[in-house]
């Protein structure tokens, strides 16, 4: 079957760094997602994720091994804006996105 | 309008009766879903379009159906709704399917509920 794993929850500090791992067993891969969603809103895209390493965007960057069927999210400078949860999402060989159940970030001034 | 919009925002109803959901896009993107978002589940795919005239079944699409009748819109009708249905609906749409950088934009969600 396929599956994506990723904490249910977690909590950081403000200005703080954290790192949200995501664990993925799927048919066929086409690269991995990372999506915020705010609490009663919609998931909005952070980032993808096809080829191995690091992609850096501002304040948070997405790292990606395929081997290892592994991703995680780092955010840098925690601000209180970030709270909210994260989605981790592959997109198997249909071309359609299994997703996780999302982590709950929970930042503490 | 700018993106996806979906209505109604919130729908309280009573099992057995018939609800469509609507949803509508202005970005001309061929690729509509519909997915449903329940508490310590991931999002779950129930149908999907690929483009006007063609739809698909995702991961749960029973006791759902849809339509496709044009570009924009992408309605999900409940036939007969039970209380498994209640979740949180988002419409999403995307350029296409079959190109992964294609983003997958979202509507700001229907809630329904089923008594």
């Amino acid at each position: 079957g396929q599956n994506i794993d990723q904490p249910t929850e977690m909590t950081a500090t403000e200005g703080a760094i954290v790192q949200i791992n995501c664990t993925y067993q799927t048919s066929g891969f086409n690269g991995l997602f990372w999506y915020q969603q705010h609490a009663g809103e919609a998931p909005t895209f952070l980032s993808y994720n096809v080829l191995d390493g690091l992609e850096e965007k501002g304040r948070f960057s997405s790292f990606l091994s395929r081997s290892k069927g592994y991703s995680y999210l780092l955010l840098k400078e925690l601000q209180m804006k970030d709270s909210a949860s994260y989605l981790c999402a592959v997109m198997d060989s249909n071309y359609q996105l299994i997703w996780g159940a999302g982590t709950k970030l929970i930042i503490k001034p | 309008i700018a993106g996806i919009t979906q209505a109604p925002t919130s729908q309280i109803l009573a099992a057995g009766r018939r609800m469509t959901l609507r949803c509508t896009q202005d970005m001309r993107h061929n690729a509509m879903y519909w997915y449903r978002q329940d508490l310590g589940l991931g999002l779950r795919l129930i149908h999907y379009s690929n483009t006007a005239g063609t739809t698909g079944k995702g991961e749960v699409p029973d006791g759902y159906s849809v339509s496709r009748a044009n570009t924009d819109d992408f309605p999900l009708t409940l036939a007969s709704a039970v209380p498994s249905q209640t979740s949180v609906y988002f419409c999403a749409s995307s350029a296409s399917t079959s190109d992964p950088t294609d983003t997958q934009y979202f509507g700001p969600g229907t809630r329904l509920t089923v008594l």
